[in-house]
């Protein structure tokens, strides 16, 4: 039973492109988060996706960052023209409910980096 | 509010040594609170859950307690070896959501 599932690992970006990041959720699980952990500093959430929709993006910049959990397919997480301060990791983890008394099993994050 | 404080935020031992990593929540209301391991530069390595009916939770030489009333956890490493030199996280689930503290870096000489 694979667990949560992120790619790529290690993600380089020039200022301006476009970062895709990648979360595969364990099997049965229908429930998504996304943090990121900029360097030196802690964990923040970003945003929750259940299937088709965004529960809460409380946490995710409003500009240039967006998310989805499309019907078919894994979670993305998209940042468009990336600049240096988007340089973190992004972990994902997932849940196979909303029982809030559920672990959020983690994948192993992408280390993006923003040259 | 809930914030999540993690003191100290670096801890050197020599090896052998009992040591106990503090956390404290500032809201009582949360659903459980999980320990977490994280090497340089890897990913985040779950030690151990403890659901808010509970006390305590033990996974060998590891030992967590919760006592939400006073907003306030502790991790037990018992017998310390140099491989446990890591970072520790602790986060507290509210509704959905993990809450972080900064880490405990521990350091552990041989």
């Amino acid at each position: 039973n694979a667990g949560v599932m992120q790619n790529p690992r290690h993600l380089v970006r020039r200022r301006g492109q476009e970062a895709r990041l990648r979360c595969s959720p364990m099997k049965g699980h229908s429930h998504v988060y996304w943090y990121r952990q900029l360097p030196e500093e802690g964990l923040k959430f970003m945003v929750y996706l259940q299937k088709e929709n965004i529960i809460d993006e409380s946490g995710m910049p409003k500009e240039r960052f967006s998310a989805e959990f499309p019907k078919e397919g894994p979670s993305i997480l998209r940042i468009q023209q990336v600049v240096r301060g988007d340089s973190a990791a992004y972990f994902c983890a997932s849940s196979p409910n909303l029982d809030s008394t559920y672990e959020q099993y983690f994948g192993p994050g992408t280390r993006l980096t923003v040259t | 509010k809930q914030e999540v404080t993690q003191i100290p935020a670096a801890l050197s031992v020599p090896e052998g040594e009992n040591l106990v990593l503090n956390c404290s929540f500032t809201d009582s209301a949360i659903y459980n609170l999980q320990w977490f391991r994280q090497d340089p530069g890897k990913g985040l390595t779950s030690l151990l859950l403890i659901q808010s009916s509970q006390r305590e939770q033990t996974s060998g030489r590891l030992n967590a307690s919760l006592d939400k009333s006073s907003g306030r956890s502790t991790l037990y490493i018992a017998a310390s070896q140099p491989g446990d030199s890591a970072t520790y996280l602790c986060a507290v689930k509210g509704d959905y959501q993990l809450i972080w503290g900064a880490g405990t870096k521990l350091i552990i000489k041989p």
